[in-house]
């Protein structure tokens, strides 16, 4: 059974720091990865997905990558501020026999991340 | 304006009620999923549906039920037998999966169930 590990659970930081979030996966037979925003009361923003082929997919200041042989993935965010703050989630789609996939992502628990002035 | 709606935005229910939560999408999309949100914890798969007429259960599907009649509806249903129904429930929505395609997931803004 797929299971998702997301590490640290809280993060609290200043203003401008660089910081990386962390995603493991225990079984390598993924179709794709994908980061997501939410924030309090809210649902989910996708952020960055990530096919199995590739190694990362970069949007502004975010940096998503992708190790599938270690069943690792890393949130890069350059130059955090504010209005970052919010609970990261990665979530992990499941490839069938086929090769495709039934669309079912198994999440992580999330990070919740707070950027103080 | 495409996205995927959400209603109620929050929903009180007595203890041995069914309530139906609503999830409509304008995206043409053909798979339509339920998820359930607790506090501290990651989002658990209810149910889903790859085409009209057809869903599947995901990891916690007893105690729901889930219809697809129309492409653009997936409405939930929680029946009396779910144990501990209070919860944040997501609606999200996807291309079919299948090669070719990313099927990147979009969810709708979420409904706060509480039993009272």
């Amino acid at each position: 059974k797929q299971e998702v590990t997301q590490i640290p659970a809280a993060l609290s930081v200043p203003e401008g720091e660089n910081l990386v979030l962390n995603c493991s996966f225990t079984d390598s037979a993924i179709y794709n990865l994908q980061w997501f925003r939410q924030d309090p009361g809210k649902g989910l923003t996708s952020l960055l997905l990530i096919q199995s082929s590739q190694r990362e997919q970069t949007s502004g200041r975010l940096n998503a990558s992708l190790d599938k042989s270690s069943g690792r993935s890393t949130l890069y965010i350059a130059a955090s501020q504010p209005g970052d703050s919010a609970t990261y989630l990665c979530a992990v789609l499941l490839i069938n026999a086929g090769g495709t996939s039934y669309g079912k992502l198994t999440f992580g628990q999330g990070t919740i991340l707070t950027v103080h002035p | 304006d495409g996205g995927i709606t959400q209603s109620p935005k929050y929903l009180f229910r007595k203890e041995g009620q069914n309530v139906t939560l609503s999830c409509e999408q304008n995206l043409n999309h053909d798979a339509m999923y339920w998820y359930r949100q607790d506090p501290g914890q990651g989002l658990r798969l209810i149910y889903y549906s790859q085409i009209v007429n057809d869903f599947q259960k995901g990891d916690i599907a007893e105690g729901y039920s889930v219809s697809r009649e129309k492409k653009e509806s997936f409405p939930l249903t929680v029946t009396s037998a779910q144990k501990n129904p209070t919860a944040f429930y997501l609606c999200a929505s996807s291309i079919l999966p299948s090669g070719g395609f990313d099927n990147e997931q979009f969810f709708g803004p979420g409904t706060r169930l509480t039993v009272l």
